[in-house]
């Protein structure tokens, strides 16, 4: 069974300021998907980033980017210029697809807040 | 493109009692998972339907249930409920193995 683990309870960063979140997952699978996903307080889950493992190049979405290391099995994720909007829970997910259903597996979560 | 949808958003019931949970999944979209969110076990997989059958069952009693319409909306079922059920619901809609859309969530709060 897939594990994803994150190691930072809660972080803090400064507004304008960077931040990165930790996660190492634990697979034998060589063709999975890794995802980073946002909770604000509304507890609305929205998707921030995905990476495919099979893609040598770090995903990038606007001011969040990702550090894919595929054999040390981690996937960091870079918050650049930190805004107040920023402040959530922020979930590291694994998914393997198999061809014939689609699960996520999540981490226990870091809870980041921006200040000014 | 609307987002996925779910009914209703809070929910109170006593134990014992029954409840059913609405997703309707954003257009096109044909899987639908169901998650469960607390504070102690944090975000744990019920199970995915994917064109009106179940392809994927997470570790929960048979008290948890599901079904999807040929419509692609899903329900899910929680019969005889615990004080321990009380969650948020998260569902989930995708076109098949790809990335998860979620909805907004259903708070269920058992006394």
């Amino acid at each position: 069974a897939q594990t994803v683990t994150q190691s930072q309870p809660e972080m803090s960063v400064q507004e304008a300021e960077t931040v990165t979140l930790s996660c190492t997952y634990d697979t034998s699978e060589s063709n999975y998907y890794l995802f980073w996903y946002k909770q604000p307080p509304s507890r609305q889950m929205i998707l921030v980033i995905r990476q495919e493992a099979y893609k040598q190049q770090n995903a990038t979405e606007n001011r969040f980017s990702v550090n894919f290391q595929k054999a040390a099995k981690s996937f960091s994720l870079k918050i650049s210029d930190s805004q107040l909007g920023d402040t959530a829970m922020y979930f590291c997910a694994f998914m393997k697809p198999t061809g014939t259903a689609s699960k996520l597996t999540f981490g226990t979560g870091t809870r980041l807040q921006v200040t000014l | 493109k609307a987002g996925v949808t779910q009914t209703p958003r809070y929910l109170i019931k006593t134990r014992g009692q029954q409840v059913t949970l609405s997703c309707s999944p954003i257009s096109g979209h044909r899987s639908v998972s169901w998650y469960q969110q607390t504070p102690g076990q944090g975000l744990q997989f019920l199970f995915e339907y994917f064109s009106e059958t179940q392809r994927n069952k997470g570790n929960f009693p048979g008290r948890f249930s599901g079904r999807q319409f040929s419509n692609s909306r899903s329900e899910m079922n929680v019969s005889t409920l615990e004080l321990g059920d009380s969650a948020l619901y998260l569902c989930a809609s995708s076109r098949g193995e790809e990335t998860q859309y979620f909805g907004p969530g259903t708070r269920l709060l058992v006394l």
